[in-house]
Formats: structure tokens, sequence, C-alpha cells
């Protein structure tokens, strides 16, 4: 399968604690992007990078989001003391970079976070 | 900055009935739009794109969508739904430049369809 992989694709946590996710692209992807859905709503960009570089946050990745990608090629989104309003489908994408691809986004099945 | 408006959250409809979800966009620079459907507790399958050409456009499963620049509209269609069909959809608008690939998406239709 060479589609994008997120892992894991459900968690469920207490309120306080700290939790991962992980991505890992179409593998001649150089951008990947996180996006966040919560129930009855479209996906909401938080960030992306291209390669090893992170070039754009949202507003919405508070400072107890965080997001790498250090190697440019599997990517993490790191959550610390989440809270109820946390609580959503975590998404992943990739894409070419512009110009060499079609302008798509390629979604993995995403992480679906419960915080109790 | 792009937005999307989907102004019908849920659409009922027969089975083999013609359906048309909507979309709006607005933006100030010139723009790709795309459609996505989504099954539940997966992620977002690309159905269409229209990035330059032909304002019809069509995808997979038998949708297509027009693409209208005096309306700011991409509103996605099928002839005849299948109860396959039954998803969320969600229309989605990139601008030409700057923000990477990234896409700014609307809250989505539920498109529901009955026997």
């Amino acid at each position: 399968d060479t589609g994008v992989s997120q892992d894991p694709r459900h968690k469920i946590t207490k309120r306080g604690q700290n939790v991962t996710f992980r991505c890992d692209p179409i593998s001649e992807h150089n951008r990947l992007y996180w996006y966040r859905q919560t129930l009855g709503q479209g996906p909401e960009f938080l960030t992306y990078f291209q390669n090893e570089a992170q070039l754009e946050k949202s507003r919405l990745l508070s400072d107890r989001f965080s997001a790498e990608r250090p190697k440019g090629s599997f990517s993490t989104l790191e959550i610390q003391r989440t809270e109820q309003g946390d609580s959503a489908m975590y998404l992943c994408a990739s894409s070419p970079q512009a110009g060499g691809g079609t302008g798509e986004l390629f979604f993995g099945e995403g992480s679906r976070l419960t915080v109790l | 900055a792009q937005s999307v408006t989907q102004l019908d959250s849920q659409v009922p409809v027969f089975e083999e009935a013609p359906v048309e979800l909507r979309c709006n966009y607005s933006s100030s620079v010139s723009v790709y739009l795309f459609w996505y459907v989504q099954y539940p507790n997966q992620g977002l399958q690309l159905l269409l794109k229209y990035l330059s050409g032909s304002t019809l456009v069509k995808g997979i499963n038998g949708f297509e969508a027009e693409f209208n620049k005096s309306q700011t509209s991409f509103h996605l269609r099928k002839p005849s739904v299948h109860i396959s069909d039954t998803a969320e959809y969600f229309c989605a608008v990139r601008g030409f430049t700057g923000g990477g690939n990234k896409l700014t998406f609307g809250t989505g239709t539920q498109l529901k369809v009955e026997l």
C-alpha cells in the first residue's frame, strides 16, 4: 500500500495526558499537511511541511500542539495536556511540491482522538 | 484568503434520482477547486478537481461539477444516485499562489440516499 498511513487510528485518553500521532506520507511527496476535523465540520488546516521545514501554522495550533518532520519523511503531531475540546479526527495529507503535482491532497484514514 | 460555503448541510434523495450539491467560494485570486467524499470513519477521497480548461469536469463514480466564475460556484451533480453514494461531501478551494497546496474546506454536505 503506497497511500498515506496514520497511526494510531483511534486513541482514547484522559484529560491532561499527552498524545502523539504519526503520519507516513506517500514516499515521493515532499509536502505534508495536518488537519483537524470535528463532528459535523469540514477539515481545518493546522500546519504543513515542505521536506523538514514547517512553513505555515494555523492559529488553531495552540502552544500545546507541536508537529515535527525531522527527516522530511514521516511526521508526528503531539498534543500536550489534552483537553476535552481536543477530541477530533486528526487527518494527515501529502502532496508533491506545487508545479510537480495536480494540486490535490492525498489523505490518510485519520486518527480519532477522544479525550475523557 | 479563500473561503467555501456549502449551503446545504444535508440532502436526502431517493435512489436513481438526480442530485446537486451546492458550493460557492470566495477568493481575491484565481483558484483551483475540488470535491472530496468522506465515508464514515475514513479519510477524504478526491472525486474531481477543476484546475483550468473546460468548466465541466468529470470525476469518479459518475459525478461531475461545473465551474462558474461569474457566480463563484462549483456545484456537484450526479444524474442518478446509488445507495452507496451515501456519504459526506466536501468542497475545497486553493489559491493559485502561496500556501503550498493548502486547501480550505467547506463544512460539508451529508448526502443520504434512500430506497
